[in-house]
């Protein structure tokens, strides 16, 4: 299993271009997310899934947006970027909600914005 | 949600015990205590998690105090590749999201 993989893993925007961020994961996983990671801090949820066609606004999404089409892919759309929105992006994973249900993060993507 | 609080920063010297404190004195009766670690320059991995006994898994220990308000995550022999963030977390059952705060730097000495 490759498990939680993301693409790209660094990409430079000028202010108000666009990008979408990919993630993929081979684990049959209900639950997907995306944080974001700002330099010395912790991870902020930007939006989460919890199924194909289900999605919901985590802690931070303002300029962002997410579709969940397949249980497989989970991509992250940046509309019009802005300088704050410089940061590491990390996609994870989980069977389900349980306590037990441990997230599988990816590599992160290293974004920025000038 | 309630909250942790861990100490910015701890060093230990190689092939010695490490013990990492996590207080969280607003915990609930539904919140497990979950470990999770950041590797420089990779995603957080998941370390153990526990309700109220002792847990041990390969990876580490996680020892909880009797009121539930601290707890201590317990790596038995550092290694340099135990050189991480580790991130102390509250979940309370059901709850699919993580809140995660700045966690310990761990640095180990050769």
């Amino acid at each position: 299993n490759a498990g939680v993989t993301q693409t790209p893993k660094f990409r430079i925007l000028k202010i108000g271009q666009s990008m979408t961020l990919q993630c993929t994961q081979d684990m049959n996983h209900n639950y997907m997310y995306w944080y974001r990671q700002d330099p010395g801090m912790g991870l902020k949820l930007i939006y989460y899934s919890v199924g194909a066609g289900i999605t919901d606004k985590g802690e931070v999404p303002n300029g962002y947006n997410v579709s969940r089409s397949t249980t497989e892919d989970f991509p992250l759309r940046l509309e019009l970027a802005a300088p704050s929105q410089t940061s590491v992006y990390f996609c994870a994973s989980s069977y389900g909600s349980d306590s037990g249900d441990e997230q599988f993060f990816g590599p992160g993507t290293r974004l920025t914005v000038l | 949600d309630a909250k942790t609080t861990q100490p910015n920063s701890m060093e230990s010297n190689e092939e010695e015990p490490v013990h990492l404190p996590c207080n969280h004195s607003t915990i609930s009766g539904t919140d497990y205590i979950h470990w999770y670690r950041q590797l420089p320059s990779q995603g957080p991995e998941y370390v153990i998690h526990g309700l109220t006994s002792n847990v041990n898994n390969r990876m580490a220990s996680l020892a909880i105090a009797e009121d539930r308000k601290s707890s201590t995550l317990i790596l038995h022999r550092a290694t340099l590749r135990d050189a991480a963030v580790y991130y102390c977390i509250l979940r309370f059952f059901g709850n699919e999201k993580l809140t995660f705060g700045t966690g310990t730097r761990l640095t180990i000495i050769p």
